[in-house]
């Protein structure tokens, strides 16, 4: 596609329960970025991988947190036992060079709702 | 203290005003800075890139200053699909990449 596709767009949670949210970055983008953006906030960093390697993971908030992008294209990033304060828009970007995180595309995001 | 800290508003402007969003940052590393727009319920998108000498793109005017470590942009006649939430942004180096840190915007709305 043209550009930084998330799925899904909305998802409901109830509390504990694992979610998994995916996105599918521009082609050919090397770089990728995870970011939490809860209700009338600025974006936070999440992570950052470079191709399959995930050489940044300093904002997850916890250990029930985890990203992964095995081949260098699609990531996944992974919440187990969602918490209600996981409720947030999460929002994937891509970019075409290593670092070039100033040149970076945005998602639509995915709504994540625990209950 | 957040990172990077702006004046949330609103701010409601009748169209054809100039309306000006202010942003401080506290880290003095910080490389480049950056204004992104976000429409209700969409992403961000990147609306200009902030230089030391003040830059323009049409309407929207961008100041930086770094001995303040303070970022400006300037919407001069403004019009309604000017309505959004303004990001101001900053980057530094952060183990291997560079982060965007963002601010918690700023929200306008353009009155008819």
């Amino acid at each position: 596609g043209a550009g930084v596709s998330q799925s899904p767009r909305y998802k409901v949670a109830k509390r504990g329960q694992d979610v998994a949210l995916r996105c599918d970055p521009i082609s050919g983008h090397v770089s990728l970025f995870w970011y939490q953006q809860a209700l009338g906030q600025g974006p936070e960093f999440l992570t950052y991988f470079q191709n399959e390697a995930q050489l940044d993971k300093s904002g997850l908030p916890s250990d029930r947190f985890f990203a992964e992008r095995p081949e260098g294209s699609v990531s996944t990033l992974k919440i187990q036992r969602t918490q209600q304060e996981d409720s947030a828009v999460y929002l994937c970007a891509s970019s075409l060079r290593r670092m070039q995180v100033t040149e970076a595309f945005f998602g639509q995001g995915t709504r994540l709702t625990v209950v | 203290r957040k990172e990077v800290e702006q004046d949330p508003g609103p701010f409601n402007v009748p169209e054809g005003a100039t309306v000006a969003f202010n942003c401080t940052y506290s880290n003095s590393a910080s490389q480049s800075f950056f204004w992104y727009r976000q429409d209700c319920r969409k992403e961000p998108k990147l609306l200009m890139s902030v230089y030391s000498s003040g830059n323009e793109d049409g309407r929207f005017t961008a100041q930086l200053n770094r001995a303040s470590q303070y970022i400006s942009l300037l919407i001069r006649d403004s019009k309604l699909s000017d309505s959004a939430t303004y990001l101001c942004v900053v980057t530094k180096p952060s183990g291997s990449a560079r982060q965007l840190t963002f601010g918690s915007g700023t929200q306008l709305t353009v009155l008819p």
